[in-house]
């Protein structure tokens, strides 16, 4: 499977610092995916991105925001995290828009105290 | 906008019980779907897909047809294992390529 590995793992930060998640791939995928996953709600996608410097925003995109200046790094930012941020983060890829399956990494927790 | 609705878990069986998840689907067109599997502590992976009407996608066991008529995509299973203990999660891509999402179901097999 695609190599895409998340950084932190883990994370507690306090309100209103700013957070910044790490996601890399070694599959040289043109799109990379950012989504949180809370209970009773599945995955939302936060922000997406389809190249290098080209990125648009998912239906929960409020308060964060993203980085693409290489095709295997895309950063996840909370500017100035707040409690309802609290959740899991996975970062996602794939090859082309056409390619259907996703590949994901293993994910953040993410509190905010 | 579509919309994909799975049954509300978890859901709790004993090895080697039959397993169904309900999914079922709102979409314009006949889009693409799938299962994903989370296992404990990992990220997401595709477990099958079906791309057209009367498709069945199989994997590991699991199995799913794509029924237009009643717009379904449910997963099932024979006969479980322990080690099918995860959170599955029901999806369509939609006309723009990106994935639609159901709340996932936690499945939970019991020895």
């Amino acid at each position: 499977d695609a190599g895409i590995t998340q950084s932190p793992r883990h994370k507690v930060t306090e309100t209103g610092t700013p957070v910044t998640l790490r996601c890399h791939q070694t599959e040289n995928h043109r799109y990379m995916y950012w989504y949180r996953q809370d209970p009773g709600h599945g995955l939302r996608l936060i922000h997406y991105s389809y190249g290098v410097k080209d990125t648009d925003k998912g239906e929960v995109s409020d308060g964060y925001s993203v980085s693409r200046s290489k095709t295997e790094d895309f950063l996840l930012t909370l500017e100035s995290a707040t409690s309802s941020q609290t959740s899991v983060y996975f970062c996602a890829s794939r090859p082309g828009q056409s390619n259907e399956k996703l590949f994901f990494g293993s994910g953040t927790q993410l509190s905010v105290l | 906008g579509d919309s994909v609705t799975q049954m509300e878990g978890p859901v709790t069986l004993s090895e080697e019980a039959f397993l169904t998840i309900n999914c079922t689907y709102t979409a314009t067109g006949y889009p693409s779907l799938f299962w994903y599997v989370q296992y404990p502590g990992e990220g997401l992976q595709l477990l099958l897909k079906a791309t057209k009407a009367d498709d069945k996608g199989s994997n590991k066991g699991f199995e799913a047809t794509y029924r237009k008529e009643t717009t379904s995509f449910h997963l099932e299973k024979g006969s479980v294992q322990v080690s099918d203990s995860a959170v599955y999660f029901c999806a369509l891509i939609d006309s723009n390529y990106q994935l639609i999402w159901g709340a996932g179901t936690k499945l939970i097999i019991k020895p």
